[in-house]
């Protein structure tokens, strides 16, 4: 089945503590991207990557990184999480760059900093 | 700048009455437009596109949207109402780059 998995779904730490959302799909896309949803924002972009080796930021990539070091995985990383990185956390993954192609999405990581 | 606008973040129907979830958006270039819908403790779920050709486009679960250039809007419509129809709905827009601008949603609630 052609999916994007997130793991872990629902994650709570404590400030300060470093952590790694992971990102994997099987369907050998090339564009990738992370996004956080928070009621009345909808969902804004973190991070997104073209291919291999390729990433960019998005419109809120402060405290978060990102690699991608293969093409089916996309960490994204929290070197020193914060209460206000408490959100709804989507992985994402397009065959080609926009246009034609619509977004497969993960299932979402819920995440608590206190 | 690109943005997308999603008037009613709430909207309530009942069972077997027209849904109509408005969404207008600002471009500079001519904008590829997207509706998704997510459903409790889901992801989201690409319910139609619209790239170029027909302005009417058709999507899943009976839904449809139609683009209108001249009032910048990509209003998503279903006729009857579905209980299983409850969800959040969200409007999209990308100019054929790597970035995609969602509106902030419209949750649907679908009365018996």
């Amino acid at each position: 089945e052609a999916q994007v998995t997130q793991n872990p779904r629902y994650l709570i730490t404590v400030t300060g503590k470093k952590l790694t959302v992971t990102c994997s799909q099987n369907m050998n896309h090339e564009y990738m991207s992370w996004y956080r949803q928070d009621p009345g924002l909808g969902l804004r972009q973190i991070y997104y990557s073209m291919n291999v080796e390729v990433t960019d930021k998005g419109d809120v990539p402060e405290g978060y990184k990102v690699s991608r070091k293969e093409k089916r995985n996309f960490p994204l990383i929290l070197e020193s999480p914060s209460p206000n990185q408490t959100s709804l956390y989507f992985c994402a993954s397009s065959a080609r760059q926009g246009a034609n192609y619509g977004y497969t999405f993960g299932s979402g990581t819920r995440l608590t900093v206190v | 700048a690109q943005s997308v606008t999603q008037l009613g973040s709430h909207v309530s129907v009942s069972e077997g009455a027209l849904v109509l979830l408005r969404c207008n958006y600002s471009s500079s270039v001519p904008p590829y437009l997207f509706w998704y819908v997510q459903y409790p403790n889901q992801g989201l779920q690409l319910l139609l596109k619209y790239t170029t050709g027909a302005t009417l486009v058709k999507g899943i679960n009976g839904f449809e949207a139609e683009f209108k250039k001249s009032e910048t809007s990509f209003h998503l419509t279903k006729p009857s109402a579905h209980m299983s129809d409850a969800a959040e709905y969200f409007c999209a827009a990308t100019s054929g780059t790597y970035k995609y601008i969602f509106g902030t949603g419209t949750r649907l609630k679908v009365l018996a």
